[in-house]
């Protein structure tokens, strides 16, 4: 059973460019969940999505972020117009169940993103 | 105020030392504690959760005190490969929202 998928791992971008960061969850589970780790901080939630629905985006930042979560296919958190301060590790994690708990939260390997 | 916080170290100790570290948390509705390996690099990867009443997992010791809002974890007789950096993370009951420390790095040298 495959894990929490993401790509690319890494991903190199100039300042005004736009990042498309892909996760395919676990096999069964349809509620994904995405956090940034920025250099030095510990994971920060960004947005929580289950099939077709986007159910808290409390942690995205007002402008230039977006996330989905299609019916078919993997989520995409979609940054516009990158600057350097979005440079991070953005992680996704994936569940089967609402209102998980951290047991049942199973993280991907992550996306470095560097803008340049 | 930060929701978790933690010394980062890094706490460097000899193979098969004992190394024992805090965190703090400031919600105190917060309801469920765990602790976090991250390699360096890697995801996040759930080590431990930890009770009430402290709990035990071979060489690693966890504890919780809700009065004073800290959570400890105690590892045993060190060994290389427990060189990571440990993370705190707190959740509020009902709340899928995971607050991670930044955690604290562990080197432990031969």
């Amino acid at each position: 059973n495959a894990g929490v998928m993401q790509n690319p791992r890494h991903l190199v971008r100039r300042r005004g460019q736009e990042a498309r960061l892909r996760c395919s969850p676990m096999k069964g589970h349809s509620h994904v969940y995405w956090y940034r780790q920025l250099p030095e901080e510990g994971l920060k939630f960004m947005v929580y999505l289950q099939k077709e629905n986007i159910i808290d985006e409390s942690g995205m930042p007002k402008e230039r972020f977006s996330a989905e979560f299609p019916k078919e296919g993997p989520s995409i958190l979609r940054i516009q117009q990158v600057v350097r301060g979005d440079s991070a590790a953005y992680f996704c994690a994936s569940s089967p169940v609402r209102l998980a708990g951290v047991e049942t939260q199973y993280f991907g390997p992550g996306t470095r993103l560097l803008v340049l | 105020r930060k929701e978790v916080e933690q010394d980062p170290g890094p706490f460097n100790v000899p193979e098969g030392a004992t190394v024992a570290f805090n965190c703090t948390y400031s919600n105190s509705a917060s309801q469920s504690f765990f602790w976090y390996r991250q390699d360096c690099r890697k995801e996040p990867k759930l080590l431990m959760s930890v009770y009430s009443s402290g709990n035990e997992d071979g060489r690693f010791t966890a504890q919780l005190n809700r009065a004073s809002q800290y959570i400890s974890l105690l590892i045993r007789d060190s060994k290389l490969s427990d060189s990571a950096t440990y993370l705190c993370v707190v959740n509020t009951r009902g709340d899928y929202k995971l607050s991670f420390g930044a955690g604290t790095t562990v080197t432990v040298r031969a």
